[in-house]
């Protein structure tokens, strides 16, 4: 199986939360990382954590990590059109910068 | 800053052409990163650098690929000959050294028929 694994859609109405979740396999991951890619444009970070935190908010994301189960899970209070992108799960392990990508989830908003 | 800059954003090309996508960095950023995005097998790290030396290029699909960094402000990933299957979007992505957040360009995409 591949080393990071996201659904590939996910459908909200706005005004909802999104929930976008994550599995990865490699227990020594120091760093985990939510980037958005807009269409038409590059990876952009959103938010990341680190394997000793269980949770981290910034603003209407949340992220929570179980280490145990190797779950990572971003939630988008109030999901907005704009929220509408590819959201993509990374991981990097201690000693590595380099992330790990999964495939993308795919957020479709709509009215 | 204007953030990582890469030409061309489209291109289109014949199977056998070669072709040469050109990324700049952020100034100041040591770090440089090639992915090729596709919606079989996702993102791809193609190759990196650090200080303009090649460490990591085991995710270059084959020697029809090749990339350098001639100088700390320019990278070029080259494809020769091309092929129908090569066609995806290609990211450039910028850092500096150790630090965990990539800045990533706004892509080319690849078209080979």
């Amino acid at each position: 199986g591949e080393d990071v694994e996201q659904s590939l859609f996910l459908s909200v109405r706005e005004g909802d939360s999104s929930v976008i979740n994550c599995t990865y396999t490699d227990s020594s991951s120091t760093y985990l990382y939510w980037y958005k890619q807009e269409p038409g444009a590059g990876l952009q970070l959103l938010t990341y954590i680190f394997s000793n935190m269980d949770m981290k908010q910034d603003q209407r994301l949340t992220v929570l990590l179980n280490k145990k189960d190797k779950h990572l899970s971003l939630r988008i209070a109030d999901t907005q059109t704009g929220d509408s992108a590819i959201y993509f799960c990374a991981e990097s392990q201690g000693g590595s910068y380099i992330p790990t990508f999964g495939r993308g989830t795919s957020l479709i908003v709509h009215p | 800053d204007a953030g990582v800059i890469q030409s061309p954003r489209h291109e289109v090309t014949e199977m056998g052409q070669e072709v040469t996508l050109r990324c700049k960095p952020i100034s100041g950023h040591n770090s440089l990163f090639w992915y090729r995005q596709t919606m079989m097998r996702g993102l791809e790290l193609l190759i990196y650098f650090n200080n303009n030396v090649p460490i990591d290029d085991s995710g270059m699909p084959e020697d029809r690929f090749s990339a350098k960094m001639p100088n700390a402000s320019f990278s070029t990933l080259k494809i020769q000959p091309s092929e129908p299957r090569d066609s995806a979007v290609y990211f450039c992505a910028s850092s500096l050294l150790g630090d965990y957040e990539q800045y990533f360009g706004p892509g080319t995409r690849l078209t080979v028929t």
